[in-house]
């Protein structure tokens, strides 16, 4: 089945330790998105990407960075990651035309220790 | 700018009892909306959408919605609920243009009595 697919799906960290979170996806879809959802929260856009052109929101720290390789996976790093970054983060995907729907992968449950 | 709204953070029913979640918008255009549902610990699911034509959607699962241009809602419903409804249900609407941005109601919060 054509998915989004997240690891690891739980990662730890420790306080300012760089951390990279993974999304791959067989959907062949052009559009991948990265958000953060604390808890009881809904998720909150952080950047994404249409193709090769990344956009990032205004309010999104520059501690957070995305990579692009190819169509199929785009990867989340987080610098310098402090413990208000512990959270969900989820990556979707949504395809070229006529579609507004995104698709959601299991997200990454980050801890920093 | 849109925003969405869901007015109630928590719901609770007894697992075959009918239920309805509420969610109201704020567009200027014709809004593409869309419900979602999370288990804990896991990401969104898509239960159905929203983009034109009949106002009574049907999506998975057994849900159900209806868009209402005239109230600015797009209340989602099933008939018998199960104890496996129980999650988290989010109401979006997309920005359209500029990378198509869902914008979240806060989420409801469903617990389902055996």
């Amino acid at each position: 089945d054509a998915m989004v697919i997240q690891n690891p799906r739980y990662q730890v960290t420790q306080f300012g330790k760089p951390v990279t979170l993974s999304c791959s996806q067989t959907l062949n879809h052009n559009v991948m998105y990265w958000y953060q959802q604390k808890s009881s929260q809904a998720p909150k856009l952080l950047f994404h990407y249409y193709d090769k052109d990344f956009n990032n929101e205004a309010d999104t720290p520059d501690n957070f960075q995305s990579r692009r390789p190819n169509t199929s996976f785009c990867f989340l790093d987080i610098r310098s990651p402090g413990l208000g970054d512990a959270a969900m983060y989820l990556c979707a995907t949504r395809g070229r035309t006529g579609a507004y729907e995104q698709y959601f992968g299991p997200g990454t449950r980050l801890t920093v220790t | 700018a849109q925003s969405v709204t869901q007015p109630d953070i928590h719901i609770t029913v007894s697992e075959g009892a009918s239920l309805e979640l509420r969610c109201n918008y704020s567009y200027g255009a014709t809004p593409y909306l869309f419900w979602y549902v999370q288990s804990p610990g896991q990401g969104l699911q898509l239960l159905l959408k929203y983009f034109s034509g009949d106002t009574l959607v049907q999506g998975i699962k057994g849900f159900e919605a209806e868009f209402k241009r005239s109230q600015s809602s797009f209340n989602l419903r099933k008939p018998s609920v199960h104890w496996s409804d129980a999650a988290e249900y989010f109401c979006a609407v997309v920005e359209t243009g500029g990378g198509n941005k869902l914008t979240f109601g806060t989420g409801t919060q469903l617990k389902v009595e055996l």
